[in-house]
């Protein structure tokens, strides 16, 4: 398997404009999260899904994130606008867990999307 | 929410060097994982161990969820072992991972 992949690796845009960032899991995962990372705030969960549905999206910070889950295969987190402190590295993870962790199933993480914000 | 403290923060070995590295969290959990990030970006995760001892290789983890720590111990270190190690957990009936600060482990030839 390819693993979780991630696109695009790298991606630069100026303040106010939309960021899509994609994420397709690894086949036969049914779970998947988004997390950011910061110097400053470390590895934050921004969502996850468990069979498309998002369950806790607590973590996403504001009304200008949203993420979507159209099929098993594919994800996309988007920021509208984006402003120069929503630069990081963003995660995407897939897992075979349930909604209530039961397995051994750990969570595979994708290599990141590096986002800079102008 | 709950808090997780990962100890030490910062940790310069020579190699063949032996480490504990630790991770306390403040409530019960049902998932417990530990990932290492190494100097390239990439997360790879190194035990699902939410109760229990696993090893693998020369890495080797144990948590004692009645007391809420876990250890993780990585034997006759080597340069490649270099990164930043992260303990992740979530309580029960959620997989709302929380993540450690992290040890940045520097491993010397």
């Amino acid at each position: 398997d390819a693993g979780v992949i991630q696109s695009p690796r790298h991606e630069v845009t100026e303040m106010g404009q939309e960021v899509t960032l994609r994420c397709k899991p690894i086949s036969g995962h049914n779970s998947l999260f988004w997390y950011r990372q910061t110097m400053m705030r470390g590895l934050e969960l921004l969502i996850y899904f468990n069979n498309n549905v998002p369950i806790d999206d607590s973590g996403m910070p504001e009304d200008r994130f949203s993420a979507k889950m159209p099929n098993a295969s594919f994800s996309t987190l988007k920021i509208q606008p984006s402003e120069p402190r929503d630069s990081a590295v963003y995660f995407c993870a897939s897992s075979s867990q349930g909604i209530v962790a039961k397995s051994t199933d750990t969570q595979y993480f994708g290599p990141g999307t590096r986002l800079t914000v102008l | 929410g709950i808090q997780v403290e990962q100890s030490p923060p910062d940790l310069i070995l020579q190699e063949g060097a032996n480490s504990t590295l630790r991770c306390n969290f403040s409530d019960s959990v049902n998932n417990l994982q530990w990932f290492h990030q190494n100097p390239w970006g990439q997360l790879i995760n190194l035990f699902y161990i939410p109760s229990g001892t696993k090893q693998n290789g020369r890495l080797s983890a144990t948590t004692v969820a009645t007391e809420r720590y876990s250890l993780l111990y990585i034997s006759s270190s080597q340069t490649t072992d270099s990164g930043v190690y992260f303990c992740a957990v979530a309580r029960y009936n959620n997989n709302d991972m929380r993540f450690g600060a992290g040890t940045r482990l520097t491993v010397k030839p």
